[in-house]
């Protein structure tokens, strides 16, 4: 099973700055493969990123994502106060079917 | 537009089993997957499994296969997900969402299913 392994826990930033989000996976993922989700409190998980770098429909360009093999990357380049959630990153394989990292938590610092 | 709404709310009791709808609409439901997701209280978000709204083909998460049965109604637009022999454990959010050409792209709101004695 491949094992999505997402750093930081939690980052603390300010509206305005970047941040920056990894998804490290346990074996080779192919990139086709690869997602990012946001999740705000009580709320279902919005796709953001797919493919490892092609945003989703109506998602703002401030989104981006990148990496290959077995090292992923989200990056929000400058912070809006509505950016502040849960971000989870997400492969498929088709063996054991999807799987998701732990989450990286982006609080307002 | 699209839309996936679920089923409300429910309490079991440990080995009881529980299911949960996600009606479709919006689309042509025949054309998508849908899988289910569960996420228990301050925990990952965790893949069950998936249907072929289509086909009526499935595929489970080894964790679940032998206690989950995700079967569909499509005359309903309808997708189900039955999880059997329950235990505290199982206390979760369920999802479900559609499978689109990039990704899960639409979700349920979600329904809570609370396992307790």
């Amino acid at each position: 099973e491949i094992v999505l392994t997402q750093s930081p826990g939690t980052l603390s930033l300010s509206p305005g700055e970047r941040a920056t989000l990894s998804c490290r996976a346990s074996q080779t993922v192919s990139s086709i493969y690869l997602a990012w989700y946001q999740q705000k409190p009580g709320q279902a998980p919005r796709l953001l990123i797919y493919g490892a770098s092609s945003r989703a429909t109506g998602i703002p360009d401030r989104f981006s994502g990148s990496g290959s093999g077995t090292d992923f990357t989200l990056t929000i380049s400058r912070l809006e106060p509505e950016d502040f959630a849960m971000y989870y990153c997400q492969q498929y394989g088709s063996s054991q079917g999807y799987t998701f990292g732990q989450g990286s938590k982006l609080e307002i610092k | 537009q699209v839309q996936i709404v679920q089923s409300g709310a429910e309490v079991k009791k440990p080995g009881a089993s529980v299911k949960v709808s996600c009606k479709a609409s919006g689309y042509t439901f025949s054309n998508y997957a849908m899988h289910w997701v569960r996420q228990a209280p301050g925990q990952r978000l965790e893949w069950m499994g998936w249907i072929n709204a289509g086909n009526g083909n499935t595929k489970y998460s080894p964790k679940f296969q032998g206690r989950v049965t995700i079967s569909r109604d499509t005359s309903a637009s309808t997708a189900y997900m039955d999880l059997s022999s329950l235990r505290s454990e199982d206390t979760a959010v369920y999802y479900c969402a559609r499978r689109g050409e990039t990704g899960l792209d639409y979700w349920g709101q979600g329904t809570l299913v609370t396992v307790s004695s």
